[in-house]
């Protein structure tokens, strides 16, 4: 099975910073067939259930501010906040999903 | 809209089987493209995936639990159940179902608020 390995486990960032988190699978996820990374992020504040930020490695999800940005290809992936706001004080999680699906451990991020 | 919402036991003893059902609206699992997927989550740890099936019946399931689990669905009544056996204290978590289509790849891109279960005797 495709092992998601994320980095750091948790940063602290100042308002208006940027915030930056890795993401290794164990395998590459990126399809020949269409040329598309079957990466995903998930942002989880608490109390809540995770919310979809990021498809295809960096198409953002409905809704989600332009201060998310996905990035990467094959087996090495980012998700950058390009300036933290206090909303965005959450977990974060990669996932991939070809054929089964796996979830990295996630990454606190704080203020 | 689409919504889902789990329901099922709070609380189940050792080695018994956990039966979870997940209601949903907005969407149809007889409607091509379409798929609802089970996750959990122990407290404070990270999210596991379980469990997905698919308009036409086609079903996954996670290789390191898949002798425990069975995902099916109901279509005429917006349903779908995941059933666990042999629970254990470990068990113990917030389960969610989330909605899965295709324009995304089948990411879950609607959830459930999720319901906790805990393993106990």
């Amino acid at each position: 099975d495709i092992v998601m390995t994320q980095s750091p486990d948790s940063l602290a960032v100042s308002l208006g910073e940027r915030a930056t988190i890795n993401c290794q699978s164990s395998q590459s996820v990126l399809y020949s067939s269409n040329n598309k990374n079957y990466l995903a992020w998930y942002q989880q504040k608490p109390g809540q259930p995770p919310k979809l930020l990021i498809y295809w490695a960096s198409t953002r999800a409905s809704g989600v501010p332009d201060r998310f940005y996905g990035s990467g290809s094959g087996t090495d992936f980012t998700l950058t906040i390009s300036s933290l706001q206090a909303e965005d004080v959450a977990v974060y999680y990669c996932q991939q999903y070809c054929i089964t699906r796996t979830f990295g451990q996630g990454t606190k991020v704080e203020i | 809209q689409i919504t889902l919402k789990e329901s099922g036991p709070t609380l189940v003893k050792p080695t018994q089987t956990l039966t979870l059902t997940c209601t949903f609206s907005g969407f149809s699992l007889s409607t091509t493209a379409v798929a609802v997927g089970w996750i959990r989550q122990p407290p404070g740890k990270a999210l596991e995936w379980l469990a997905l099936i698919y308009w036409d019946d086609d079903k996954r399931y996670n290789p390191s639990l898949k002798s425990r689990l069975t995902i099916t669905k109901d279509t005429s009544k917006n349903q779908v159940v995941l059933t666990m056996t042999n629970m254990d204290p470990v068990d113990s978590a917030t389960y969610y179902c989330a909605h899965s289509g295709a324009v995304d790849g089948y990411t879950f891109d609607v959830w459930g608020q999720g319901t906790m279960v805990t393993v106990s005797s």
